[in-house]
């Protein structure tokens, strides 16, 4: 059973950092590209950022440009999201989704439950 | 950056046949794809490659795309299937992205 598990949202400062994480299991991580993507309270879903099966191509929303990293350790099945520089906008619940593969497209097949960051002083 | 417009919301009563509808320039040309999502919960997608459905998704689910508009249609609605919609396509044509509609609310009166 293919299973996604965040962690490390919480409460951070404007200005402050965070890192999430997001165990796989069920599945051959390293096959798959893998994502986040972000909800705001009452809000619709914003992609935040992609990575390619072995690292080598990443991509963000312009808005999380220069300030979140994306990566992913395939030895212990992890994708990570390094986030800096928090704004207040970047309030939301985070979710890691993994894309179906075997095409032309981002298909978002398995998500995780989610993993809330509050950003406030 | 490529923009994908939904409407907020679409209503009617059970066993009715609802249409969502996602709207984009040249849409037809993407491949389009739909999740579900209940209160509470994570997306789920329902509809895939404009037409394809995931197993375990009903075949009253279907979706079809055609010049600058792409359709979630659910036949014989049912109380279970109201939740928000989102359809989602990946934009290569500035940068590759990822991009999302505004989302439906599906309510079943």
């Amino acid at each position: 059973e293919v299973q996604l598990v965040e962690s490390g949202g919480g409460l951070v400062q404007p200005g402050g950092s965070l890192r999430l994480s997001c165990a796989a299991s069920g599945f051959t991580f390293s096959n798959y590209w893998m994502n986040w993507v972000r909800q705001a309270p009452g809000k619709g879903l914003e992609w935040v950022a992609s990575i390619k099966q072995d690292g080598s191509e990443k991509y963000y929303v312009a808005s999380v440009w220069g300030r979140f990293t994306i990566s992913r350790d395939n030895a212990k099945n992890s994708l990570f999201l390094q986030m800096n520089n928090l704004k207040v906008d970047d309030a939301a619940v985070y979710f890691c989704a993994r894309d179906r593969g075997s095409g032309s497209s981002i298909v978002l097949d398995y998500w995780g439950q989610g993993t809330l960051v509050t950003v406030s002083s | 950056s490529y923009v994908l417009t939904q409407p907020p919301s679409v209503s009617l009563a059970p066993g009715k046949t609802a249409r969502i509808t996602c709207g984009g320039y040249n849409i037809g040309r993407k491949s389009v794809h739909w999740y579900q999502q209940k209160p509470g919960q994570a997306p789920m997608l329902v509809i895939f490659y404009d037409s394809a459905r995931p197993s375990g998704i009903p075949e009253r689910f279907s979706g079809s795309t055609s010049g600058n508009t792409a359709t979630l249609t659910i036949s014989r609605v049912e109380a279970g299937d109201e939740a928000d919609y989102y359809c989602q396509v990946w934009d290569k044509t500035e940068s590759d992205h990822v991009v999302f509609g505004g989302g439906t609310k599906l309510t079943v009166l």
